[in-house]
């Protein structure tokens, strides 16, 4: 069983439609990391999260720590927000690592 | 502009030959790593740093090599080509420290033929 899953693997939704991404996990972290990766692209950060809740634009972010639980949630989608969404935990210990869900790809039809 | 700047961004190798993938990052960071994405599998970390003289071992490290003799630069070397190694690859920089986030490289496609 992967330390890092996620849920769905895949996401199609209609332009408008509210969205949400699950991250579950099975260590202990020091923070955990939501990262976006467009085709054929880099990736970027979109937040990292050690408590509670972050918002960005459409995007917001929360964690629940005793469930080892975070989701990704996207109001209002676009066709521009189709990407692959990934979910990384940085562990405990001081050595920066990252473990990695298997991502999310959502794609969001016009 | 500050950031993680990795060459090549294509490569095409043929079994047996030999690379260097660099990474080059700006913000003073201790932490440095090497990861390769394959489909279906995620991220894998194949070896990381976190200061300069000291490298260890990720999830998928044979096959490859790494050093650390600046805190700017964390090479990442191919000995000997393989197919398996087909991959496209990352190279992230961060603070040690558990407040701060990632900054990634753009990649780098590589293919063994």
């Amino acid at each position: 069983k992967n330390e890092v899953e996620q849920s769905p693997q895949n996401l199609t939704a209609q332009e408008g439609e509210f969205i949400t991404i699950n991250c579950s996990y099975s260590v202990g972290i020091s923070a955990l990391h939501w990262l976006q990766q467009h085709p054929g692209g880099g990736i970027v950060s979109l937040f990292m999260l050690s408590s509670g809740k972050k918002k960005h634009g459409r995007l917001i972010a929360t964690i629940n720590i005793q469930e080892k639980h975070s989701s990704l949630h996207i109001t209002a989608s676009h066709p521009r927000d189709s990407a692959v969404y990934i979910c990384a935990v940085r562990g405990s210990g001081n050595t920066g690592k990252l473990i990695f869900g298997q991502g999310t790809t959502l794609q969001v039809k016009p | 502009n500050a950031g993680v700047t990795q060459t090549p961004k294509f490569q095409v190798l043929k079994t047996g030959q030999s690379m260097t993938l660099q990474c080059a990052q700006d913000m003073n960071h201790e932490y440095m790593s090497w990861y390769r994405q394959d489909p279906g599998m995620g991220l894998r970390l194949i070896h990381y740093s976190v200061g300069a003289g000291i490298t260890d071992q990720g999830e998928v490290p044979n096959g490859y090599n790494v050093s650390r003799s600046t805190t700017e630069d964390f090479p990442l070397r191919l000995l000997s080509a393989a197919p398996s190694q087909t991959s496209v690859y990352f190279c992230a920089s961060s603070y040690v420290g558990p407040g701060y986030g990632y900054t990634f490289g753009s990649g780098t496609r590589l293919t063994v033929v």
